[in-house]
């Protein structure tokens, strides 16, 4: 049964702060992985996805994967209020599934 | 690109009553789309893969004979909660892949919200 974890929260951070966010996941062969965004009430939205060790930056978005590990993060510079949100780490199975984590929720405070 | 839209929004309905949901991808073909639910502070749980001319793949637990989904098109998929009970209240979202997605990108429509009385 593949896994993907995630601190619940709330993790709240100053406005402009930057907000880290952790996942780990179980599937040692997991490849892809995304980040989405979930306000409350609403439907998640795709923000970064991620598909080699390293980093990537989109934005004030830099996602991290680190394979050996087994942990992808996401990191938001500048954080807005407007940010404050539920954050999805999804592991993209391979069998064209994704498995959520159960996410993050984002306080950030003027 | 790659808007995927949802109809209703929100539907309230009696115990008993069968509900349909539409799920339909905007600006692409979607061979695969996803039904997914998610309940009050839980997330995401995917219930089945649609597939269009063939028939859905439900995840284990999932009654197909409740939930039943058709993909007759390359932009619809439809979710029918058959006998609806409020226990099946919750928040129904799919998601569709865009042939462009190389590594299963899935973009979600607005969600359903399914209230039984």
């Amino acid at each position: 049964q593949k896994e993907v974890e995630q601190n619940s929260g709330p993790l709240s951070v100053p406005e402009g702060a930057i907000a880290s966010l952790n996942c780990t996941y179980s599937d040692r062969g997991s490849q892809s992985f995304f980040w989405y965004r979930q306000y409350s009430g609403k439907s998640p939205e795709l923000i970064m996805s991620i598909y080699s060790n390293g980093d990537k930056e989109d934005g004030r978005f830099t996602a991290q994967l680190n394979k050996a590990s087994q942990y992808v993060s996401l990191l938001i510079r500048d954080s807005q209020p407007s940010d404050s949100a539920t954050y999805l780490c999804a592991d993209n199975t391979g069998f064209q599934k994704l498995v959520f984590g159960t996410g993050t929720r984002l306080l950030v405070s003027p | 690109g790659a808007v995927v839209s949802q109809h209703p929004s929100w539907v309230i309905c009696k115990s008993g009553t069968s509900v349909k949901i539409e799920c339909r991808s905007l600006d692409f073909q979607a061979t695969t789309m996803f039904w997914y639910r998610q309940f009050p502070k839980q997330s995401l749980m995917l219930m089945a893969t649609s597939n269009e001319g063939s028939k859905a793949t439900y995840e284990q637990g999932v009654e197909k004979d409740k939930f039943l989904i058709n993909h007759a098109s390359l932009t619809l998929s439809t979710l029918t909660v058959t006998s609806a009970h409020p226990e099946d209240s919750s928040f129904y979202i799919c998601s569709a892949r865009p042939p462009e997605a190389t590594y299963n990108e899935q973009f979600f429509g607005p969600g359903t919200r399914l209230t039984v009385l």
